[in-house]
């Protein structure tokens, strides 16, 4: 296995178009995380999957956005109607346990959204 | 709250030099993880450690180390005889009962030679 990947790497979108983004965790992991970083800042919590279930949300996700794990396996993440302050890069991150157990999380290498 | 603080933006060293960054850590939570990664250039988090609250000990690995102390709710990392490669910005990570992380805002490390 090569880790999580995310793809695309890099998406430039005009304003009020709608984009999302792929993430495939680590195969055996069944927990899926979606965090947003912008520049200089650390990443914010968007939300978060054990297998299929969406268990928990940040108040940073609006109604623009969605995240989906269908099956349990890998995750997708739109936006509806982009707007400039959207750009960001966006990581996913696959890890293995339940509650506040379970391993470390790793890490894709991110989608960076430009929205022009 | 939750809240993982790391109050040093930005630090400089000139090769060889140890380096020490701070992570204070706030959680209402028994139970709980800490964590410590690293964002090179490239920009992809790299995991470096991982401590339970029950377990103070400090840990060493090769030239890293790191001092979990509950009593001040801080998980300070120690970086003996820097090197240019460390260069990179590291993030002091909490992770919730509930399963997410809360990142701090991270410490760029420069490391010049």
């Amino acid at each position: 296995d090569t880790g999580v990947s995310q793809d695309p790497r890099h998406k430039i979108t005009k304003r009020g178009q709608n984009v999302t983004f792929r993430c495939d965790p680590i195969s055996e992991h069944n927990r899926l995380y979606w965090y947003r970083q912008t520049l200089g800042q650390g990443p914010e919590f968007l939300t978060y999957f054990q297998n299929e279930a969406q268990l928990e949300k940040s108040r940073l996700l609006s109604d623009r956005f969605s995240a989906e794990r269908p099956k349990g396996s890998f995750s997708t993440l739109e936006i509806q109607r982009t707007e400039q302050g959207d750009s960001a890069m966006y990581l996913c991150a696959s890890s293995s346990g339940t509650g506040g157990e379970g391993t470390e999380a790793f890490f894709g290498q991110g989608t960076r959204l430009t929205v022009v | 709250a939750q809240k993982v603080t790391q109050a040093q933006t930005e630090i400089s060293v000139v090769e060889k030099e140890d380096v020490t960054l701070d992570c204070v850590y706030e959680t209402r939570d028994t139970t709980y993880y800490l964590f410590w990664y690293k964002q090179p250039p490239s920009g992809e988090l790299v995991f470096l450690i991982r401590r339970n609250s029950f377990d103070e000990q400090n840990e060493i690995s090769g030239r890293y180390s790191w001092n979990f102390q509950k009593s001040t709710s801080s998980f300070n990392f120690t970086i003996t005889a820097s090197q240019v490669v460390d260069s990179a910005v590291y993030f002091c990570a909490l992770r919730s009962n509930t399963g997410k992380l809360i990142f701090g805002q991270g410490t760029t490390l420069q490391v010049k030679p």
